[in-house]
């Protein structure tokens, strides 16, 4: 079984949409989880970042982990054009300098 | 402006020949990475360095080198044996402590030609 799994998409969704990316992890020690966005041909950037289980909301993004069930989620709401991007899901354990990264979920808003 | 500096944006290497990426950083971060990105494949980790003159190999090593001469600076050098070295290259770093988060430079094209 892989540490992170992402489904890669594509994802479509029409603009004003709500979007739910989500991935599913196998270590139990994780403790620290990490959202990035990718443009095309770009570095990721940091989009959300959570420590333990919980929600965190930033403007249109919410992150939620869900420790019991390995399961964390990134929710956009009125998506729009500009969301275009994949998203990565990472994660990391305590005490580790290493981040174990999903394959990324391509997202495609539609004006 | 803080942040990491990934140069060259594209790179074409010839057959039997070493190039090398640099990747500069002013964010004051003790550890810094390197991840190859191929469509489809996700990030894969090449080597990291958590402190000046000491580095680890990551997942995919083979046919890569890399050196930690100074805190800013973490260059990656592809060599000829590595034969598959098209791939978009990715530098990152992060603070020292658990749960740091990582920062990603802009990232290098590399293709054969």
């Amino acid at each position: 079984q892989k540490e992170v799994e992402q489904d890669p998409g594509p994802l479509s969704v029409p603009e004003g949409a709500i979007v739910s990316l989500n991935c599913t992890y196998s270590n139990s020690a994780f403790q620290y989880f990490m959202w990035y966005r990718q443009y095309s041909r770009k570095g990721p950037e940091l989009l959300m970042y959570t420590y333990s289980s919980g929600n965190k909301e930033d403007g249109r993004f919410t992150a939620q982990v869900d420790k019991s069930s390995k399961y964390i989620s990134l929710f956009i709401r009125d998506s729009q054009p500009s969301d275009s991007a994949t998203y990565l899901c990472a994660i990391a354990g305590a005490g580790s300098y290493q981040l174990t990264f999903g394959k990324g979920t391509k997202l495609s808003v539609i004006p | 402006d803080g942040g990491i500096t990934q140069s060259p944006k594209y790179l074409f290497r010839k057959e039997g020949q070493n190039v090398t990426l640099s990747c500069e950083q002013n964010l004051n971060h003790d550890a810094m990475y390197w991840y190859r990105q191929d469509p489809g494949q996700g990030l894969r980790l090449i080597y990291y360095s958590q402190i000046v003159n000491d580095f680890q190999k990551g997942d995919i090593a083979e046919g890569y080198s890399v050196s930690r001469e100074k805190k800013e600076s973490f260059p990656l050098t592809v060599t000829s044996a590595q034969k598959n070295p098209t791939a978009f290259y990715l530098c990152a770093s992060r603070a020292r402590g658990a749960g740091e988060k990582l920062f990603f430079g802009s990232g290098t094209q590399l293709s054969v030609l």
